[in-house]
């Protein structure tokens, strides 16, 4: 079984300061890592993803992640946080070696205020 | 310009009147999936499909058909929509190269269905 979670609903941080979303999950193996952005109605759009190597990934507009293997994390940060960034973000992962179906977290909805 | 298209995007129906969402993409991908989102609960998945004539039930598949006669559809089938299928729903798609589990996801805009 495979799990994630988000436990944080809502994060708020000025414009300008860094940002944290946190992300955890559980896999009986080794996990492919996942952060997705979702814009008020629009879909889905790929931000970064941990496949092997480095535990620092990079992604679009700025956003990195750390894969912590010890402590079950992916934390999306961005170190100067954009009003533009406001929006929905989810965490999802998938076991390296089993299903194709992907697990999603909640969902944590990312508020820059000017 | 590579793209995945839902149709409708907004669809109010009746209890049990049977309905279809489009799906379409133009990316010659060999992978697609539904998904449904509902608040507090994140993307759920309800089908996907590896390639043509092949489909699997993913976590939530009750209530829900689909068929993947062609590459580049893949409708999704309400025969007798409940309330409960009241959502927001999303295709998504796949390119085919390497270890498809590591490949990002390519989303539609969205379906939002309200079920009276």
């Amino acid at each position: 079984a495979q799990s994630v979670a988000q436990p944080e609903d809502q994060v708020n941080v000025a414009e300008g300061n860094p940002l944290t979303v946190k992300c955890t999950y559980s896999v009986s193996g080794n996990p492919y890592l996942f952060w997705y952005v979702q814009y008020p109605n629009r879909g889905l759009q790929f931000l970064l993803k941990y496949i092997t190597g480095d535990n620092l990934v990079k992604g679009s507009y700025g956003f990195e992640a750390e894969f912590n293997k010890s402590q079950t994390s992916f934390h999306l940060k961005k170190p100067s946080a954009l009003v533009s960034d406001s929006a929905l973000y989810f965490c999802a992962v998938r076991l390296s070696g089993g299903s194709y179906i992907p697990t999603f977290g909640r969902g944590t909805s990312l508020i820059v205020h000017p | 310009e590579a793209q995945v298209t839902q149709n409708p995007r907004y669809l109010i129906t009746v209890t049990g009147k049977k309905l279809t969402v489009t799906c379409s993409q133009n990316m010659n991908h060999e992978y697609m999936s539904w998904y449904r989102q509902d608040p507090g609960l994140g993307l759920r998945q309800i089908y996907y499909s590896m390639n043509v004539e092949v489909t699997d039930k993913g976590d939530v598949p009750e209530g829900y058909k689909v068929s993947r006669k062609e590459k580049r559809n893949f409708p999704l089938i309400l025969e007798s929509p409940s309330p409960n299928q009241t959502s927001l729903y999303f295709c998504a798609s796949s390119p085919p190269q390497g270890r498809l589990a590591k490949n990002i996801q390519y989303f539609g805009a969205g379906t939002r269905l309200s079920v009276l």
